[in-house]
């Protein structure tokens, strides 16, 4: 089945300053990679994602960039503010009916003053 | 904004009793999925439904856990003899279609079994 690993753990950056957060997969059908913000105690909320037939995807100051052949994705926050600070999943799942998502193991982002 | 609701929020219950997770769906969703999230860990699916069945289980969901949608509205989770280890906020999602459709969680459901 499929495996996501994620890097790094822990990510402390300075406010307006830019974090980017990396993530392997391993099964080549995957196609639909989505980010998850959650916030302490609270759902996951999606913030972007990104499907295979693209290799880059930008809303605001949130990017994600997809490297099919090299099966990774990344996802880049730019001016970073303090409200940014979460917890960030990425996943990745395919087109069958089932469609589970599966998670990587999360990147705890600190946002500091 | 339509969201995907939970009940209860926070559940307690001794070892071996039998809990019943509640979620209601966005109104025109079609898959339903429950995930669970053991504290400070990842995500990690359970079971995805569609259709009135289930379409894929993880190793997690054994013979303890069932799911259905009784009422065509509901979707249940079911465990029926709880374990320490089942400890973890409970998720439920839900989406339009399936493949490359977006999954809305609910709120969770904290599960604490003592």
């Amino acid at each position: 089945g499929e495996n996501v690993e994620q890097h790094p753990s822990t990510l402390s950056v300075q406010e307006g300053d830019s974090a980017v957060i990396k993530c392997t997969y391993s099964d080549s059908a995957s196609n639909y990679f989505p980010w998850y913000k959650q916030e302490l105690g609270k759902r996951p909320q999606l913030i972007i994602d990104i499907r295979s037939n693209v290799g880059e995807k930008k809303d605001q100051r949130i990017a994600v960039t997809l490297n099919k052949t090299a099966k990774h994705f990344s996802l880049h926050i730019t001016e970073t503010q303090p409200e940014d600070s979460a917890v960030y999943f990425c996943a990745a799942s395919d087109t069958g009916t089932a469609s589970k998502l599966t998670f990587g193991t999360g990147t705890r982002l600190q946002v500091t003053l | 904004e339509p969201e995907v609701t939970q009940t209860p929020s926070h559940q307690v219950t001794q070892m071996g009793q039998e809990v019943i997770l509640r979620c209601v769906p966005i109104s025109n969703h079609l898959y339903f999925y429950w995930y669970r999230q053991i504290l400070g860990q990842k995500v990690e699916f359970l079971v995805s439904f569609y259709n009135n069945e289930i379409s894929e289980k993880s190793e997690i969901f054994d013979d303890q856990f069932s799911v259905e949608r009784p009422d065509g509205s509901n979707f249940t989770l079911k465990i029926r003899s709880t374990k320490l280890e089942d400890s973890a906020m409970y998720f439920c999602a839900t989406a339009g279609r399936a493949g490359t459709d977006t999954q809305y969680f609910g709120p969770g459901t904290r599960l604490t079994v003592l």
